[in-house]
């Protein structure tokens, strides 16, 4: 069975320096991986997405990820943050399409 | 416009009176889904349709239905609400061979 972890439930970060919001997963079959934001009182978006190809992955606002398949692992940065990426970020994988979700990172901006 | 909507976004309601939550897209899309999204859970996997007249059970079925006449409509059915089913719902969409998932805004349901 698939599952995900993101290993932090908040991530304290003053304004304008880098982040890294953590995902690893489980899975003995290939997936494809997601990060979606939802900014607060809103839906959730989808912010990038690893299907195949080159394992670092560009998304919208100046995010990036790297999949990493030896650490199971696909971690989301962002080199300087903006009191704007105040949101809670979560991590999803799929081999089909059932997505498995972790339950969620809030990014806390610090000006 | 490519969306997924839903009807109503905010819901209070009583315990035992039985409520519909519409769902509804406008991409063609063949698979659809119901999540309920509470704090420090995540997003937990109601129920989920392949295609019109296929759905099956998600996660967290216990105390709601669907149904899926038509490819285009998803909707939730709480038969008998119960206080532990308030949350934030979401319905979504997946099409193509992207796997990427299109949601509604939500709807809040408060059951007291």
């Amino acid at each position: 069975a698939q599952s995900v972890t993101q290993l932090d439930s908040q991530v304290p970060v003053f304004e304008e320096a880098p982040v890294e919001l953590r995902c690893n997963y489980s899975s003995s079959v290939s997936v494809y991986l997601f990060w979606y934001v939802q900014y607060p009182n809103q839906g959730l978006q989808l912010l990038l997405k690893y299907l195949s190809g080159s394992t670092l992955v560009k998304g919208i606002n100046g995010f990036e990820a790297e999949f990493n398949k030896s650490q199971t692992s696909f971690h989301l940065r962002k080199p300087s943050v903006h009191i704007s990426d105040t949101a809670e970020y979560f991590c999803a994988v799929t081999s089909n399409y059932q997505l498995i979700w972790g339950a969620g990172t809030k990014l806390i901006i610090k000006p | 416009e490519a969306q997924v909507t839903q009807n109503p976004r905010y819901l209070i309601t009583v315990t035992g009176k039985k409520l519909t939550v519409t769902c509804s897209q406008n991409m063609n899309h063949e698979y659809m889904s119901w999540y309920r999204q509470d704090p420090g859970l995540g997003l937990r996997q109601i129920y989920y349709s392949m295609n019109v007249e296929v759905t099956d059970k998600g996660d967290v079925p216990e105390g709601y239905k669907v149904s899926r006449k038509e490819k285009r409509n998803f909707p939730l059915i709480l038969e008998s609400p119960s206080p532990n089913q308030t949350s934030l719902y979401f319905c979504a969409s997946i099409g193509g061979n992207s796997y990427e998932q299109y949601f509604g805004p939500g709807t809040r349901l408060t059951v007291t």
